[in-house]
């Protein structure tokens, strides 16, 4: 079995400031992703990379970037966090279309 | 556009009572589909998926799903629940061609005593 890694745990930022969330996996997937959790809204996707420097935006791009240098890890910033933002981000790795392994996650909070 | 839909967003059901979760989906071929749990304050885990064949499908923890493609739904169920299915429940789907999951908004559901 593996295991994915996401730091912070929780991530507290000012308004216009900008915040790096990491993920670590350790199942040799090759794709990883990067998913956005609000409240009543499902997740949806930010970025994913089907292998090291390899970059995929999703229907939730705009405002973040991603980057992926190791085939085991994805960070995901956020250019300017938005006054009052409420999320939490996921992080998830695969096998191709195989069953995606999701991290505990990261909270976050702008004030 | 492709989209995955969860009609119920909450559920209350009374521990040994069945559980039915429906879950639809808009696309024209079969894509890969899922059922993920999320319990509090924890990541999402796979109950069980579907990819082909026999459209009843085993998860884990009693769980099951069966797949229409007549009726492009794939309802989850459970016969008996217990208090730790307390959790909220998301149906996801891969389309053809595509890497990453589309999500439904989710149903949570509590389990009463």
């Amino acid at each position: 079995g593996g295991i994915i890694t996401q730091t912070p745990k929780f991530l507290i930022g000012q308004e216009g400031q900008k915040l790096t969330l990491k993920c670590q996996q350790n199942f040799n997937h090759d794709t990883m992703y990067w998913y956005r959790q609000d409240s009543g809204k499902g997740l949806r996707l930010i970025y994913y990379s089907i292998t090291e420097n390899d970059l995929q935006k999703g229907d939730l791009s705009e405002g973040y970037d991603a980057s992926r240098e190791k085939k085991s890890s994805f960070s995901l910033t956020v250019t300017s966090a938005q006054k009052n933002e409420m999320a939490v981000f996921l992080c998830a790795s695969s096998i191709h279309q195989d069953t995606q392994y999701f991290g505990p996650g990261t909270r976050l909070l702008v004030l | 556009a492709q989209s995955v839909t969860q009609p119920d967003a909450r559920v209350t059901v009374s521990e040994g009572a069945s559980l039915q979760l429906r879950c639809k989906y808009s696309y024209s071929a079969t894509p890969y589909l899922f059922w993920y749990v999320q319990y509090p304050r924890q990541g999402l885990q796979m109950l069980l998926k579907y990819y082909s064949g026999d459209p009843v499908v085993q998860g884990v923890n009693g769980f099951e799903a069966e797949f229409s493609k007549s009726d492009s739904s794939f309802h989850l169920r459970k016969a008996s629940v217990h208090w730790s299915d307390s959790a909220v429940y998301f149906c996801a789907v891969i389309y053809q061609g595509g890497r990453a999951l589309i999500f439904g908004t989710g149903t949570t559901v509590s389990v009463s005593p």
